[in-house]
């Protein structure tokens, strides 16, 4: 059974660039959940969906984040433009919703140069 | 507002050994949800255990175990045996009852030591 699934694993990328992060969610969950994580803040949520709706962005740090999910198999995290400090790891989760248990992708190791 | 305390940053352990883990949250909710979360060096979080607050039993999973005290917000991990593949770092992680969002302790650096 594929767990959560997230491309690239590694992205290196130049100040102004844009950046695209994408999530494919564990088949059958309804909530999907972007984080980032740096060793200065820890993991915070940025913004999670349920049934594909966004619920909470409160975490999306500025206008330059921004997140789709255009169906119930596929997410991306969009950064545009990019700055130094956006390096961090980025994880996506899912679950089936309500007090489940979330269940995280391998995470997105982003470094902006 | 959820806050979860983990003031262990690094941890060590002589392999085969018992090492408990601890963490503590305030929360004024009744009904809730408390996760142990692993990722090793290879980055992945991996879920350890889960415990309900409405349970008095504690969670345990082969050799992991939890010592949930409700009354003090305690909710610390016990790994017992520990082996070389335990090493990485553990998140004690908050969730309300009805609610979708973690909150998240700051990590403890486990070492499991030859």
């Amino acid at each position: 059974d594929a767990g959560v699934i997230q491309s690239p694993r590694h992205e290196v990328t130049e100040m102004g660039q844009e950046v695209t992060l994408r999530c494919k969610p564990i088949s059958g969950h309804n909530s999907l959940f972007w984080y980032r994580q740096t060793m200065m803040r820890g993991l915070e949520l940025l913004i999670y969906f349920n049934n594909n709706v966004p619920i909470d962005d409160s975490g999306m740090p500025e206008d330059r984040f921004s997140a789709k999910m255009p169906n119930a198999s596929f997410s991306t995290l969009k950064i545009q433009p990019s700055e130094p400090r956006d390096s961090a790891v980025y994880f996506c989760a899912s679950s089936l919703g309500g007090s489940d248990t979330q269940y995280f992708g391998p995470g997105t190791r982003l470094t902006v140069l | 507002a959820q806050t979860v305390t983990q003031s262990q940053p690094e941890m060590s352990v002589q392999e085969a050994e018992t090492v408990t883990l601890s963490c503590t949250y305030d929360t004024s909710e009744n009904n809730y949800y408390l996760f142990w979360y692993k990722q090793p060096p290879s980055r992945q979080m991996i879920l350890v255990i889960r415990q309900e607050a409405y349970k008095q039993q504690n969670a345990t999973e082969n050799r992991f175990s939890v010592n949930f005290q409700k009354a003090a917000k305690s909710f610390s991990l016990k790994i017992s045996d520990s082996q070389l593949g335990d090493t990485a770092m553990y998140f004690c992680a908050f969730m309300k009852h009805g609610g979708n969002q973690f909150y998240f302790g700051t990590g403890t650096s486990l070492t499991v030591i030859p």
